[in-house]
């Protein structure tokens, strides 16, 4: 048990299709980030929320989009899902010792 | 951010120490070395992390050099659920931004 929780576990979608993924992380995290790690590489790095707005970006299209809300959990949607989104898809707040804090992430599958 | 070079893989039997190193050749002044392992199916774990000065937690010991440019991970006595990939990342430690950029890893097993 991390303290931050993800929701679907697994999650099989068709192309072009939306999709929405839900994170709690603990309370006081006011810092959420969502990393897309595909199979066999590293997480990668989508976007963060300080205080439910968006305030870093990594290399990833608008039709990645998240929101924060105030009792500290947060969700990312993905509009137009295309065969490569399939990925698993992490959540992570900060840990009081400087590091994050992960959750078991949402394994997407697109069709 | 500075980049990092870790070994794709490394075995070590179980009961001996695991010796993980990476290289972080541009790191500036500012940035840590973070150390993060993930177990199948499951998301990164935080191991342990420095500036300078070697670290000791229950976990693992972090071993940076003297001119910072590559630092090792030891985990001092490996069991069989240690087997992982483990991730070394350098990076300004910023309060708020959780921006932390993975590489490929160090795939390591432990056998019996």
């Amino acid at each position: 048990e991390t303290g931050v929780t993800q929701s679907p576990t697994h999650l099989i979608k068709t192309r072009g299709q939306q999709v929405t993924l839900r994170c709690s992380s603990q309370s006081g995290h006011n810092t959420v980030s969502w990393y897309q790690q595909a199979l066999g590489q590293g997480p990668q790095f989508i976007f963060q929320y300080y205080r439910e707005e968006e305030n870093g970006r990594g290399n990833f299209p608008p039709r990645f989009s998240g929101l924060q809300f105030p009792n500290y959990s947060s969700e990312l949607n993905v509009n137009a899902l295309e065969l490569d989104d399939s990925a698993l898809y992490l959540c992570a707040s900060r840990h009081p010792s400087w590091g994050y804090t992960f959750g078991s992430g949402t394994r997407l599958t697109v069709v | 951010d500075a980049k990092t070079t870790q070994p794709p893989s490394m075995d070590c039997a179980e009961g001996r120490a695991a010796n993980l190193p990476c290289n972080h050749s541009t790191i500036s002044g500012n940035e840590y070395v973070y150390w993060y392992r993930q177990i199948h199916s499951q998301g990164p774990q935080y191991i342990i992390h420095g500036l300078k000065n070697n670290e000791t937690n229950e976990m693992a010991s972090l071993i940076i050099t003297e001119d910072r440019k590559s630092s090792t991970l030891i985990l001092p006595h490996a069991t069989l659920r240690d087997t992982a990939v483990y991730y070394c990342i350098v990076r300004v430690a910023d309060y708020n931004n959780n921006d932390m950029r993975f590489g490929a890893g160090t795939r390591l097993t432990v056998k019996p």
